[in-house]
């Protein structure tokens, strides 16, 4: 079965501190992931994708096919970081699995 | 441009009421998608289209309806409304199966 986990529903951190972000999935083949995010009162929007393997806002996500993971990491905090991210799973049909979400809160 | 826009905003109605949700893109996207996201559930995928004319069921198809007469508009309908269908409605859209752009969202609740 295709399925993306998200663990955490909830991930508090201090300014400045180190975040990951923790998305598994399950697929046969080849995946294409994705995480999205939405800050408060705005659109979900789309963060990075993994064959992009760029560092978008601090943030970066590295694909391991040997423990089926696709972790978001960001080696400082911010307060701006706070919003609900999605790690989301591009299946056979082209169309988007999306994780449950975790709520990343950046205290100051 | 826009982009994704939704509406209503929000709304609230009574079992066995209908209702069209109403979304649309100004960008010539060919794919566009309705998405529910119920709390603690992601979201899940209820229809989408590939192209104006063309529709085909998600996840979550049961007791809602779409239609694509046009490239703009993909319009999302509930025949009659139960409380399961209280949730937060996304449209999003994309050229071809590239970054989905979504819309603002329709917090519908049915009591």
């Amino acid at each position: 079965a295709q399925r993306v986990t998200q663990p955490e529903k909830l991930l508090s951190v201090f300014k400045g501190a180190p975040v990951e972000l923790k998305c598994n999935y399950s697929y046969s083949g080849s995946p294409e992931l994705f995480w999205y995010v939405q800050y408060s009162r705005q659109r979900l929007q789309l963060l990075l994708r993994h064959i992009s393997r760029e560092s978008i806002k601090g943030f970066t996500a590295d694909l391991n096919k040997g423990e089926t993971s696709f972790h978001l990491k960001k080696p400082f905090a911010q307060e701006e970081d706070s919003a609900m991210y999605y790690c989301a799973l591009r299946d056979n049909t082209d169309k988007l699995i999306f994780g449950t979400g975790t709520r990343l809160q950046v205290f100051p | 441009n826009a982009g994704v826009t939704q509406t209503p905003k929000f709304r609230i109605l009574k079992i066995g009421q209908s209702m069209t949700l109403q979304c649309t893109q100004d960008m010539n996207h060919n794919y566009m998608y309705w998405y529910r996201q119920d709390p603690g559930m992601g979201l899940k995928l209820i229809y989408y289209s590939v192209g104006a004319g063309i529709t085909d069921k998600g996840e979550v198809p049961n007791g809602y309806n779409v239609s694509r007469s046009t490239t703009e508009d993909f319009p999302l309908r509930l025949e009659l409304a139960a409380p399961s269908q209280t949730s937060v409605y996304f449209c999003a859209s994309s050229y071809t199966d590239n970054e989905q752009f979504f819309g603002p969202g329709t917090r519908l609740t049915v009591l």
